[in-house]
């Protein structure tokens, strides 16, 4: 199947911080990817869809402008984190869709001081 | 929120033990997937069944779906210890997006 790749893996940041979190498709282009964040012991929650070439698409509820991303290639998707805050530490999944399925990402567990 | 629920959110069970989870969503659907995810790692896909289907077969993995209900379920039969993860339907509707469930956590001892 499809792979979808994240980097960094885990990143320990201090408060007021920004982080970029990348997500790469490594064997197909994506022209749509999707963000989610997951807390503990909780499930996946869409933040925003990111298209290609356009804006990103966010859901209700989350700040565009707190979470930026970067749709610039087929193949990348960057999500960065602005001025991160303890309540910000998550682990955050992407995912590509190629034909009718998603591929997702390993994750990256973001832990903010 | 369009969240969907699962049950039971805690399923633990011995090994040989066949386990069942189901799923409930709100809206329309395209297809509904099962997810499993080992502690602290990404998604593996299972298993995906279209909106005009009403069971669906892979190996040890039985799926249902009733679209009147608006419920499914995932039967995992002849349970191993490595089946241990947390299990998460997921909904596709008309704009292509996903929308997971709750989640079942299963615990498969030995």
């Amino acid at each position: 199947g499809a792979v979808v790749s994240q980097h960094p893996s885990r990143v320990i940041c201090k408060s007021g911080t920004s982080v970029k979190i990348e997500c790469r498709s490594l064997d197909f282009q994506a022209t749509t990817m999707f963000w989610y964040r997951q807390f503990p012991k909780q499930s996946l929650m869409l933040m925003a869809t990111s298209n290609e070439g356009s804006k990103a698409t966010y859901e209700q509820g989350v700040e565009k402008d707190k979470f930026l991303i970067n749709h610039a290639s087929l193949t990348l998707s960057t999500l960065t984190v602005t001025s991160a805050h303890p309540e910000d530490s998550s682990f955050y999944i992407c995912s590509a869709r190629e034909s009718h399925q998603q591929f997702f990402g390993p994750g990256t567990r973001l832990t903010v001081l | 929120s369009q969240q969907g629920e699962e049950d039971p959110q805690a399923l633990s069970i011995q090994e040989g033990e066949n386990a069942t989870m189901n799923c409930s969503y709100k809206t329309s659907i395209n297809n509904l997937q099962w997810y499993r995810q080992n502690s602290g790692r990404g998604l593996v896909h299972l298993i995906l069944i279209r909106s005009n289907e009403r069971e669906k077969h892979s190996g040890r993995l039985r799926v249902t779906l009733d679209t009147s209900k608006k419920s499914s379920s995932l039967l995992i039969t002849a349970s191993r210890a490595a089946d241990t993860a947390s299990y998460f339907c997921a909904t596709d509707d008309a704009a292509s997006k996903l929308t997971f469930g709750t989640g079942t956590r299963l615990q498969v001892t030995l």
